[in-house]
């Protein structure tokens, strides 16, 4: 099925561990975003690809790199890992000429930090 | 600063009932509002949107309703059902990178 698909699911790390969420998309898409959702605070942009070999910062970027490897791939790097960075993380991805509407969102990765 | 605020946190109706999303942005180069639901465990998915030049959009029981000069819009559900009860979020985008602004959300419940 087409769409964004991200790894892990789930995922418990110590404080001060490194990891990589990974973010692929099936669509052709140009643009991707990495969001995190906490309790009570909606959705909040870390960082966004506009385009293949083009990162920016987003909302709450602090602690966190991503790599654009391809059209395809995003990743999101914990380079040390906090408990505040404790959330669901989402990749979504967003094609040409939707505005808004063209965003698909993957799962999600539950991360946990202790 | 949060740019869009959404209200009420939570809410509870009836099935039948006609529950009522607000939210309010702050700016003004934002030119499209889109309403996302969210079930447990999954990504949010596009329910519905609206661009600031109408005042009003209907996709089968969902209506967005859109007032640009207090930039203000709302989510109403007619004729709720169970399977309505989900996470609602209001957002905005505008300029080149299309970046979405997510309101806090809102859980909305819907009882048999």
């Amino acid at each position: 099925n087409a769409g964004v698909t991200q790894t892990p699911k789930f995922q418990v790390l110590k404080t001060g561990q490194s990891m990589t969420l990974q973010c692929a998309q099936d669509m052709n898409h140009n643009s991707m975003y990495w969001y995190r959702q906490d309790p009570g605070m909606g959705l909040r942009l870390i960082y966004y690809s506009a385009s293949e070999g083009t990162t920016d910062k987003g909302e709450v970027p602090n602690g966190y790199n991503v790599s654009r490897l391809n059209k395809r791939e995003f990743s999101l790097r914990l380079e040390s890992a906090a408990p505040s960075q404790t959330s669901v993380y989402f990749c979504a991805s967003r094609g040409l000429g939707g505005l808004g509407y063209g965003y698909t969102f993957g799962s999600g990765t539950r991360l946990t930090v202790v | 600063q949060q740019q869009v605020k959404q209200s009420p946190q939570s809410l509870i109706v009836q099935k039948g009932g006609i529950p009522i999303i607000n939210c309010a942005y702050e700016n003004t180069a934002f030119d499209y509002f889109p309403w996302y639901q969210q079930f447990p465990g999954k990504g949010p998915a596009l329910l519905i949107a609206i661009r600031p030049d109408v005042s009003e959009k209907k996709e089968g029981r969902f209506t967005i309703s859109f007032n640009k000069s207090a930039k203000q819009f709302s989510l109403h559900i007619m004729d709720s059902q169970p399977g309505d009860s989900a996470t609602y979020f209001c957002a905005a985008t505008g300029g080149s990178n299309y970046k979405l602004t997510f309101g806090k959300g809102t859980l909305l419940t819907v009882n048999p």
